[in-house]
């Protein structure tokens, strides 16, 4: 049981480049989050998407854009990457209400 | 606006003893979970424990347990007999009810001393 699978696990951009992280889950849940992680500062949404066919901002959207491509995948897109973008980013998945189950995390630099 | 508070940076405690992990979520809204959630040095997300907010009981799984005081809006987290293993950042979520939007406080980080 893979759980949740993001890819890929460590990138390095350069400032104005662009890019995708993929997720993907296959526990068959409704909703699917991307969240930074900066060093203390916690984890923040970035958005999420409460179903299939629905994608809504959350507390630190700008800079990114999010496509719920089917049920099992959700990808974030960095059009013209920032060094402020360098972080830790988590995909998560859940039942409503239920807990959220994790990817692996990637890590992103941008020089 | 609903927020997370967890006031407590960094602690640590002894081996074998037992620490308090606090989380206030200011709401207005009374039909609530909260969760806790444990990030070791791999940095996996790990789930500890979930509560809910109409229920009086507090939850307990193995070691830890919730300390749920709604009025006051506080839910902090008891770990008790600790061990080398709890290491790790401690973060508390909310959500509430009828929401799709988990918020994270900015955790606490625990050190267990051998």
């Amino acid at each position: 049981n893979a759980g949740v699978t993001q890819t890929p696990k460590f990138q390095v951009l350069k400032t104005g480049q662009s890019m995708t992280l993929q997720c993907a889950q296959d526990m068959n849940h409704n909703s699917m989050y991307w969240y930074r992680q900066d060093p203390g500062m916690g984890l923040r949404l970035i958005y999420y998407s409460a179903s299939e066919g629905t994608t809504d901002k959350g507390e630190v959207p700008n800079g990114y854009n999010v496509s719920r491509l089917n049920k099992r995948e959700f990808s974030l897109r960095l059009e013209s990457a920032a060094p402020s973008q360098t972080s830790v980013y988590f995909c998560a998945s859940s039942v409503q209400v239920r807990e959220l189950v994790f990817g692996e995390g990637s890590r992103l630099t941008v020089l | 606006a609903q927020t997370v508070t967890q006031s407590q940076p960094e602690m640590s405690v002894q081996e074998a003893e037992t620490v308090t992990l606090s989380c206030t979520y200011d709401t207005s809204e009374s039909n609530y979970y909260l969760f806790w959630y444990k990030q070791p040095p791999s940095r996996q997300m790990i789930l500890v424990i979930r509560q809910e907010a109409y229920k009086q009981q507090n939850a307990t799984e193995n070691r830890f347990s919730v300390n749920f005081q709604k009025a006051a809006k506080s839910f902090s987290l008891k770990i008790s007999d600790s061990q080398l293993g709890d290491t790790a950042m401690y973060f508390c979520a909310p959500i509430t009810s009828g929401t799709y939007k988990y918020i994270f406080g900015t955790g606490t980080r625990l050190k267990v001393l051998a």
